[in-house]
C-alpha cells in the first residue's frame, strides 16, 4: 500500500529536549515536505527536499532541521523545542512541487 | 498581501445547494494549482487538479483566471459528507520549488 508514515504521533516534551519526529514514504517519491498546521494560520512548509542530498528551507525554518540522506526517509529534528513550535505537524511526499502532495497521518507536538 | 488567500468561513448551506469558494494568489509565475480537502485535523487528501481549461470531476468543478489571479472551486448538489475543510495549493511559486496551502475554508453542509 502506497503511503506515508509518521512517527510518532502523538509526543509531549520539555523545552530543550531535542527530538526526531520521522517520516518515510514508499513510493520513491523524489520531493518531500515539512508542514506545520497552527489555528488561524493554515499549512506552513517548513522544510522541503528535492531529493536525497538537496534541502532547502520553506516558509517557517526557524528552530528545525532536516535530512535526506536515503530516498524514503526525511526526518525532522527539534535541537532545542520550545513551546511556540507546539503543533500539528505533517509530512508528505510527491513526484515534484508541482504534483500532488501524498501526507502523513500527523504528529502532535505539545512543547511544555 | 498573502501569497494565498481564502476566506476561512464557515459556509453554512443545506443540503442540495450550490457553493463556490475563491482562492486568489499574488505570485503571476505561480505554475500548478490545486484543491485539497482536510477533515477535523486528519491529513489533507487532494480533491482536484485546477489546468488552465478547467476541469469538473462529478459534482466539482475547478477553474484558474490567470488574467485575475484566482481559482475557484464549485460543488453542486451538495451532501452532508463534504462538510470539511477545503484548501487551496499553490505550488512553484516564483520558480522556487516551494509549496503553499491557503488558510482554509470551512463548509458545513446542515440538513
Amino acid at each position: 500500500e502506497a503511503q506515508v508514515t509518521q512517527n510518532p504521533r502523538y509526543l509531549i516534551t520539555v523545552t530543550g529536549k531535542k527530538l526526531t519526529v520521522t517520516c518515510s514514504q514508499n513510493m520513491n517519491h523524489e520531493y518531500m515536505s515539512w508542514y506545520r498546521q497552527d489555528p488561524g494560520l493554515g499549512l506552513r512548509q517548513i522544510y522541503y527536499s528535492m531529493n536525497v542530498e538537496v534541502t532547502d528551507k520553506g516558509d517557517v525554518p526557524e528552530g528545525y532541521k532536516v535530512s535526506r540522506k536515503e530516498k524514503r526517509n526525511f526526518p525532522l529534528i527539534l535541537e532545542s523545542p520550545s513551546p511556540n513550535q507546539t503543533s500539528l505537524y505533517f509530512c508528505a511526499s510527491s513526484l515534484g512541487a508541482g504534483f500532488e502532495q501524498y501526507f502523513g497521518p500527523g504528529t502532535r507536538l505539545t512543547v511544555t | 498581501r498573502k501569497e494565498v488567500e481564502q476566506d476561512p468561513g464557515p459556509f453554512n448551506v443545506p443540503e442540495g445547494a450550490t457553493v463556490a469558494f475563491n482562492c486568489t494568489y499574488s505570485n503571476s509565475a505561480s505554475q500548478s494549482f490545486f484543491w485539497y480537502r482536510q477533515d477535523c485535523r486528519k491529513e489533507p487528501k487532494l480533491l482536484m487538479s485546477v489546468y488552465s481549461s478547467g476541469n469538473e470531476d462529478g459534482r466539482f468543478t475547478a477553474q484558474l483566471n490567470r488574467a485575475s489571479q484566482y481559482i475557484s472551486l464549485l460543488i453542486r448538489d451538495s451532501k452532508l459528507s463534504d462538510s470539511a475543510t477545503y484548501l487551496c495549493v499553490v505550488n512553484n511559486r516564483g520558480g522556487y520549488q516551494k509549496v503553499t496551502f491557503g488558510i482554509g475554508t470551512k463548509l458545513q453542509v446542515i440538513p
